[in-house]
């Protein structure tokens, strides 16, 4: 109940494409759900992140949308470019947690 | 404001040798965290401290030992070291309250031969 399972383990886009990232979750107390960005050789950095109170959230070229019934959320990256190369952590906490849960990860390439 | 500041950056040991790894972090941050990442398994928790003194165990947390004497430090201790313990460990940091953003040091890459 505390696994978060992210999908793909690999990515491979063309500049120009839509990356997609999907992450899901068992446990409904999860009410905070953070994507992450690292660069090679360095700490992962938040990228952005949501709450389950909207289904939608967009910064720029990256959206998460959130489907709450179905207990999955996923990270949309349109006009990839080779500079968002990079791997992607999706994670869950709650109110109630001092830590979060993270994914496996996605290594993201995007080919120019 | 350097962030959170991880030393070594570096470290080859033999198989039961002992190090620490020392987090810095400038931010007054109550929680801190350590993680080891390793291909395929993302991030995994080995210990984490709420508060200055206080110390909790993570998902991983056999093998190490950690202390938090003071509140902009973390120390991860390895006693005996191992092959499996072979990682990169990340530092991390963050406010407390629910839904803050959780700061990540460089890293540490180890080596255990």
């Amino acid at each position: 109940q505390q696994q978060v399972k992210q999908s793909p383990q690999s990515l491979i886009v063309q500049k120009g494409g839509i990356s997609i990232i999907n992450c899901a979750y068992e446990n409904t107390a999860f009410d905070y759900f953070p994507w992450y960005q690292q660069f090679p050789g360095k700490g992962p950095a938040l990228l952005i992140a949501i709450r389950p109170d909207v289904s939608e959230k967009k910064e720029g070229r990256f959206t998460i949308s959130f489907n709450k019934s179905a207990k999955q959320f996923s990270l949309h990256i349109m006009d990839s470019q080779p500079g968002d190369s990079a791997t992607y952590f999706c994670a869950a906490s709650w109110g109630g947690t001092y830590k979060y849960i993270f994914g496996t990860g996605t290594r993201l390439k995007v080919l120019a | 404001n350097a962030g959170v500041t991880q030393t070594p950056k570096f470290r080859v040991l033999k198989t039961g040798q002992s190090m620490t790894l020392l987090c810095a972090q400038d931010m007054n941050h109550e929680y801190m965290y350590w993680y080891r990442q390793d291909p395929g398994m993302g991030l995994r928790l080995i210990h984490y401290s709420v508060g200055e003194g206080t110390t909790a165990k993570g998902e991983v947390p056999d093998g190490y030992n950690v202390s938090r004497l003071k509140k902009q430090n973390f120390l991860l201790g390895l006693e005996s070291a191992a092959p499996s313990q072979t990682s990169v460990y990340f530092c991390a940091s963050r406010r407390q309250g629910a839904y803050n953003e959780q700061f990540f040091g460089p890293g540490t890459r180890l080596t255990v031969l």
